[in-house]
């Protein structure tokens, strides 16, 4: 089924580790984007890509990477987690031509960093 | 720089009152918006886009270009509509085109 995934759904991680979120789509989406939403919160874009080799940042500023090797895939990469990461990632694809105007989202990776 | 602004944090009613939830934005072109819901437990959706001009599961929102608005509304709340909700704009020139910008979300709660 046509859909967006996001792994792994909770991750409890202690100060300092490598850690990569992952995004993966089968829609075809050329546009892909990584929010920031804390618990009930406004949703923040930290990352987006108009697709392959394309990476931006977005309106809030964070410390971590993406990068956009294939369509389908938009991994999210903290190098040092610290305790101000913690806070839910939540990705979303969209596509000009066939939804101009609707994002897909994600059910979320719901990161604690201790 | 364009904005969305959803005044209203909390917004609490009882089962069959009719319910509005407020979005103001700011932009200096033609507007796209749309309203996104999350429910508890699950992941945020479209509700509806107002290009779009229908009607989801009960739920309305004009947009008025004169007050830079464009609420939500329904006649009749039920408990299954408590949920988080978005007002987003959609970006629709330049370098950022297709990039949404979210308001600050309304979380509705539909009392028995």
């Amino acid at each position: 089924e046509a859909d967006i995934y996001q792994t792994p759904r909770y991750l409890v991680i202690g100060t300092g580790k490598k850690i990569t979120l992952e995004c993966s789509q089968t829609m075809g989406h050329d546009k892909m984007y990584w929010y920031q939403q804390d618990p009930g919160m406004e949703l923040h874009l930290i990352h987006y890509s108009y697709g392959v080799n394309s990476t931006e940042k977005g309106d809030l500023s964070s410390e971590s990477t993406v990068s956009r090797i294939r369509t389908e895939h938009f991994p999210l990469t903290l190098e040092s987690a610290r305790p101000s990461h913690t806070s839910q990632y939540l990705c979303a694809s969209s596509d000009l031509w066939t939804d101009p105007h609707g994002y897909t989202f994600g059910s979320g990776t719901r990161l604690t960093v201790v | 720089a364009q904005r969305v602004t959803q005044p209203e944090k909390l917004l609490s009613v009882f089962k069959g009152a009719p319910v509005e939830l407020k979005c103001n934005y700011s932009y200096s072109g033609s507007p796209e918006l749309f309203w996104y819901v999350q429910y508890s437990r699950q992941r945020l959706q479209l509700l509806l886009r107002h290009i779009s001009r229908e009607s989801i599961k009960g739920f309305t929102a004009d947009l008025n270009k004169g007050e830079t608005s464009f609420h939500l509304k329904k006649p009749f709340a039920q408990e299954e509509d408590s949920a988080m909700y978005y007002c987003a704009l959609l970006n629709a020139g330049g370098t950022s085109y297709g990039k949404l910008t979210f308001g600050q979300g309304t979380i509705l709660t539909v009392h028995p």
